[in-house]
């Protein structure tokens, strides 16, 4: 079946530092892959997106490449501020399968302190 | 535009009692979810609708009914709470372009979330 795996948190960073957060998938079909940020008290929202193999999707200074040979989408950000802080969720999508629908992976929470 | 909007935004019930979700969107989206967010199991989908007057079920249906009787809105009822329902319970809206430039693109966008204790 369908699947994401993300690293465990909680990460604690110092503001400036770079930020990786690994995500891995397994899919059947060709998925699109998503990042997703939950700031305290609020609903998801959609960072940025990668719709086939080798795109790199972008936002706010966050970047992942759809990595194909690696099943893999991780998160990058080269220097990180405070209001980065943040619980960051990785997904897929299969479209027009018999499944769908977005599989969320189960967060990786993101503490930056200045 | 208001987006996606969930009343209420707190509830505590006791063993037993029910309650309803309410989940409205003024996008003019086609489809709709309703998922539960628990420590360390991110988001689970509970049901879903492809589109006024239908429902599914998603991942974890056991112990709650949806209705979607208008396009703008779809309803999350717990007919009899129990405390293994406490969770936080996010609403989601999304569209995908079928032609033109955008073919394929999906988003989905999500309400600000019910906590929900049971007790």
């Amino acid at each position: 079946g369908n699947s994401v795996t993300q690293m465990e948190g909680p990460v604690t960073l110092s503001e400036e530092a770079f930020l990786t957060i690994n995500c891995t998938y397994t899919a059947t079909g060709y998925p699109s892959l998503f990042w997703y940020v939950q700031y305290p008290g609020e609903g998801l929202q959609l960072l940025l997106k990668a719709t086939k193999a080798d795109d790199k999707g972008s936002n706010k200074g966050f970047e992942a490449t759809y990595r194909k040979e690696t099943t893999s989408f991780h998160l990058e950000k080269g220097s990180v501020q405070v209001s980065d802080s943040a619980v960051y969720f990785c997904a897929l999508r299969v479209a027009k399968t018999s499944y769908d629908k977005v599989i969320f992976g189960p967060g990786t929470s993101l503490s930056v302190i200045p | 535009n208001a987006g996606v909007t969930q009343t209420p935004k707190f509830r505590v019930l006791k063993t037993g009692q029910s309650m309803t979700l309410l989940c409205a969107q003024d996008m003019n989206h086609e489809y709709m979810y309703w998922y539960r967010q628990d420590p360390g199991m991110g988001l689970r989908l509970i049901h879903y609708s492809v589109g006024e007057g239908t429902t599914a079920k998603g991942e974890v249906p056991d112990g709650y009914n949806v209705s979607r009787l208008k396009k703008q809105n779809f309803l999350l009822g717990l007919e009899s709470a129990a405390p293994s329902q406490t969770s936080v319970y996010f609403c989601a809206s999304s569209y995908e372009s079928t032609g033109g430039k955008l073919a394929g693109f999906y988003e989905q966008y999500f309400g600000p979330g019910t906590r929900l204790t049971v007790t």
